[in-house]
């Protein structure tokens, strides 16, 4: 099954400042690559994904790159905010497609 | 809301008590999920349901048992349990079961388990 590693667990960054956390991955039939951010308190949400046909994506401040080749993806966070702060995790599917399989998450702090 | 309900939000139950989580999903997806969330495995896949049938059981202990009466409803038994089974018990469904790679899940709130 999907192996999905991330880093770090947790991240502070001045306010401002960019965030980058990192995944890698072990199968390479997976061609679909989610972010979820969980707050304090509630449910993850999807706030980006990506597909093996390109290699970034790009809304507003939020981007996440794709290297197929070496099987890792990046979330990037440019000029963070506060409301930044959470918990990011992401995620590829199995090789059946049926399910994700989750990082096992980054805490990023932004420090005002 | 999401689309994906849960209720209840919090629960706390003691360990000879029997209680049970529902989601409930009006998306018009034909896949849900339990998983579980705690400090150790942040997010932990227990089940999968697709069209109302059990595709996955992941190795889950029996005090935990699952029914998926049609396909916008999914609830989580739970009867006996350890104080170690205390966590976040989050629902998600997908589109499409076999093309999650296509669509992704959409999680309800959780449920906020508390056994004492």
């Amino acid at each position: 099954g999907e192996n999905v590693e991330q880093h770090p667990s947790t991240l502070s960054v001045q306010e401002g400042d960019s965030a980058v956390i990192k995944c890698t991955y072990s199968d390479s039939a997976s061609n679909y690559f989610p972010w979820y951010k969980q707050e304090l308190g509630k449910r993850p949400q999807l706030i980006i994904d990506i597909r093996s046909n390109v290699g970034e994506k790009k809304d507003q401040r939020i981007a996440v790159t794709l290297n197929k080749t070496a099987k890792h993806f990046s979330l990037h966070i440019t000029e963070t905010q506060p409301e930044d702060s959470a918990v990011y995790f992401c995620a590829a599917p199995s090789f059946g497609n049926e399910k994700l399989t989750f990082g096992t998450g980054t805490r990023l702090t932004i420090i005002p | 809301e999401t689309g994906v309900t849960q209720t209840p939000r919090h629960l706390v139950m003691g360990m000879t008590n029997k209680k049970s989580l529902k989601c409930e999903q009006h998306l018009g997806h034909n896949a849900m999920y339990w998983y579980k969330q705690s400090a150790k495995k942040p997010l932990e896949l227990m089940f999968v349901y697709s069209l109302e049938e059990r595709v996955e059981n992941n190795s889950v202990p029996s005090r935990f048992s699952p029914e998926c009466p049609n396909s916008s409803h999914l609830f989580l038994h739970l009867h006996t349990l350890q104080p170690e089974d205390s966590a976040l018990y989050l629902c998600a469904s997908s589109q499409e079961w076999d093309r999650v790679g296509n669509y992704g899940y959409t999680f309800g709130s959780g449920t906020r388990l508390t056994v004492v």
